[in-house]
């Protein structure tokens, strides 16, 4: 069974660095790994989709890699900026078409 | 270009109580989901379909239905509604099983 980890739970830093957030899965035969941002009270918001032929992905001033031998994905935010805090998830899409998805990291950049 | 809207955005139910979640979307998406989200957890698949006239269970059905009529609907009926169903529902769509999905806004629900 596909089971999605997000670590840390939370993060709080300052205005500027650059950060990165993990994103762990046991079954590495996956179609495609997504990540979603979702601000307080809000839906999800599509930030990048990465297929599973794909190693990474770029969009702005952020990039996601994805490792399906070692189960991982990452978050890269560069500059970041205090528009960036919110939580991100990231889901991955198994053999049966189902989106599995951690808990979340909750950002915080403080100005 | 509305994406996938959800109706309502707030609700509180009686125990017993039976509801409707109402989903749309109008990008000609073949695979529509429904989720719940409860704090600090991720979210989890009621059901979801991958056309009109065929559902499926996901991981947390069970006191819930769902009808794919259309392409474009994909009702969430609550029946007899219970404390343990308070969450934040949302509908999702994607075109097919290599795309990505796109959400719309949640339901905030909760029974007393």
């Amino acid at each position: 069974k596909q089971e999605v980890t997000q670590i840390p739970a939370a993060l709080s830093v300052p205005e500027g660095e650059n950060l990165v957030l993990n994103c762990s899965f046991t079954d590495s035969a996956i179609y495609n790994l997504q990540w979603f941002r979702q601000d307080p009270g809000k839906g999800l918001t599509s930030l990048l989709l990465i297929q599973s032929s794909q190693r990474e992905q770029t969009s702005g001033r952020l990039n996601a890699s994805l490792d399906k031998s070692s189960g991982r994905s990452t978050l890269y935010i560069a500059a970041s900026q205090p528009g960036d805090s919110a939580t991100y998830l990231c889901a991955a899409r198994g053999s049966n078409y189902q989106l599995i998805w951690g808990a979340g990291t909750k950002l915080i950049i403080k100005p | 270009n509305a994406g996938v809207t959800q109706t309502p955005k707030f609700r509180i139910l009686k125990i017993g109580q039976s509801m409707t979640l109402q989903c749309t979307q109008d990008m000609n998406h073949n695979y529509m989901y429904w989720y719940r989200q409860d704090p600090g957890m991720g979210l989890k698949l009621i059901y979801y379909s991958v056309g009109a006239g065929i559902t499926d269970k996901g991981e947390v059905p069970n006191g819930y239905n769902v009808s794919r009529s259309t392409t474009e609907d994909f009702p969430l009926r609550l029946e007899l509604a219970a404390p343990s169903q308070t969450s934040v529902y949302f509908c999702a769509s994607s075109y097919d099983s290599q795309t990505g999905a796109f959400f719309g806004q949640g339901t905030r629900l909760t029974v007393v």
